[in-house]
Parts: structure tokens; sequence; C-alpha cells
């Protein structure tokens, strides 16, 4: 798997839009971007992935430059229950098929507060 | 519910006691991993098993002992464990439909082990 660097931890309030950066500057061609998102004394849970350019789902948005390198998830109006870790994965969905050693990092610790 | 199921849930041990942890996932997946998650710290890959062969050992004492007797189950066998390795123990697996969507890891509830 690409190597990933994302902020350790990230503060916010109640209602806003939050924005976390994931740096993958080794990313090659066949990788996707996936984020996981783990509540205390839980397993990770998937949230979102994409491959390029801009992906929505009913949970977050995944904003992906043209080069790549850099992707952002993005938090629309947080709750207090949005207080988790959430981890940035980048992965090849076809080297790496069977038995992919998904491997997380810290993950960004994002508090919400109220 | 995530189809990845962990019993038990909670356990508490001596260390000299042999225990261990079952999982089992519904999702018809043909990889599954052992991780470890101490207090406030990063997940540990400890196992991967594709297709019922063990595909990586992430330098994890011999205390630990993983089973994999089909694809569908996954045990860790405990013996002589430190009270060190207190920590929550994630059961996940995987697989690849051969689409273009990429690889998603699915995660049990976890078994919280306590070593005394």
């Amino acid at each position: 798997l690409a190597k990933t660097t994302q902020p350790i931890s990230m503060d916010s309030y109640e209602g806003q839009e939050v924005n976390i950066t994931c740096s993958h500057n080794n990313i090659a061609t066949n990788d996707y971007i996936t984020w996981y998102q783990q509540f205390p004394s839980q397993g990770p849970r998937f949230i979102i992935q994409g491959y390029k350019t801009k992906v929505t789902n009913e949970v977050a948005s995944l904003f992906i430059p043209a080069d790549r390198k850099s992707s952002t998830l993005s938090l629309p109006r947080v709750s207090l229950s949005d207080t988790a870790v959430y981890y940035c994965l980048v992965g090849d969905s076809y080297r790496d098929n069977y038995g992919q050693n998904f491997v997380f990092g810290p993950g960004t610790r994002l508090s919400v507060l109220p | 519910e995530t189809g990845v199921t962990q019993t038990p849930r909670h356990l508490v041990m001596g260390m000299t006691n042999k225990k261990s942890l079952k999982c089992e996932q519904h999702l018809g997946h043909n990889a599954m991993y052992w991780y470890k998650q101490s207090a406030k710290k990063p997940l540990e890959l400890m196992f991967v098993y594709n297709f019922k062969e063990q595909t990586e050992n992430n330098s994890v004492p011999s205390r630990f002992s993983p089973e994999c007797p089909n694809s569908s189950h996954l045990f860790l066998h405990l013996h002589t464990l430190q009270p060190e390795d207190s920590a929550l123990y994630l059961c996940a697996s995987s697989s690849w439909d051969g689409s273009s969507s990429g690889n998603t890891i699915y995660f049990g509830e976890g078994s919280w082990l306590t070593v005394v």
C-alpha cells in the first residue's frame, strides 16, 4: 500500500464542515483511495472510496485532485457523534487482490465540540 | 451488523490459561485478518489468511496462534499471555469481486481481552 500522511488530530464545532486531507505522494496508477471511520471500542468501518475527481455519498464527500497525490475527506455539518478516528488508505484493486495487507496508520482523531 | 461476528466480546484470562477467540464472516470473502489495538494506539496487523493459507505473520509472538479451517472462520488461540497483551482484538475480512471498485475491509466488533 502507498504510504499516507494525515494530521494526527483536529477539533471542530457542531454544524461546521470538516475537511481532512491525506497526502499519498507515491500513489500508483491503479490505486484507489479509501477512508474509514473508527469509533472507540469498535472496528473501523468504510466511509467512502474514490479514484479521481469527486465522490459523494450520504455520509461524506471525497475530493481528489488531478495529480492524485492527495485527497480530502469532507464531512458536512458535523455532530458530536462524528467524533472518531478517520483513516486514509491507498490500495490497488488489481495488484492487491486476495489478502491485501490493509495497514492502518495512526489516522486523524476528530473531536467535535458542542 | 457488518457481516463479521466475533466471540467472545469480552474475555478475562490468567497468564497460564489457554483460550481462543473466534471469528466468522458471512460475506463470502476469501481473506481474513487479525488486528490488535491497544488503548489509544493504531491498529496493528497481526495475521493475514488468503483462501485458508497464512500469507502474513507480522512478527507476532508464538503465544498467539492463528487457525483458519476455511475461508469463513478464523481463530486466534491464546496461551501464556502477558498483561501487556490486554487489548482489543479485531477480526476482519475482504475480497475482490473483479470489478474496478477497489478492495474494502470489513471489521467485526472486536473481542476485549484482559490478561490478569
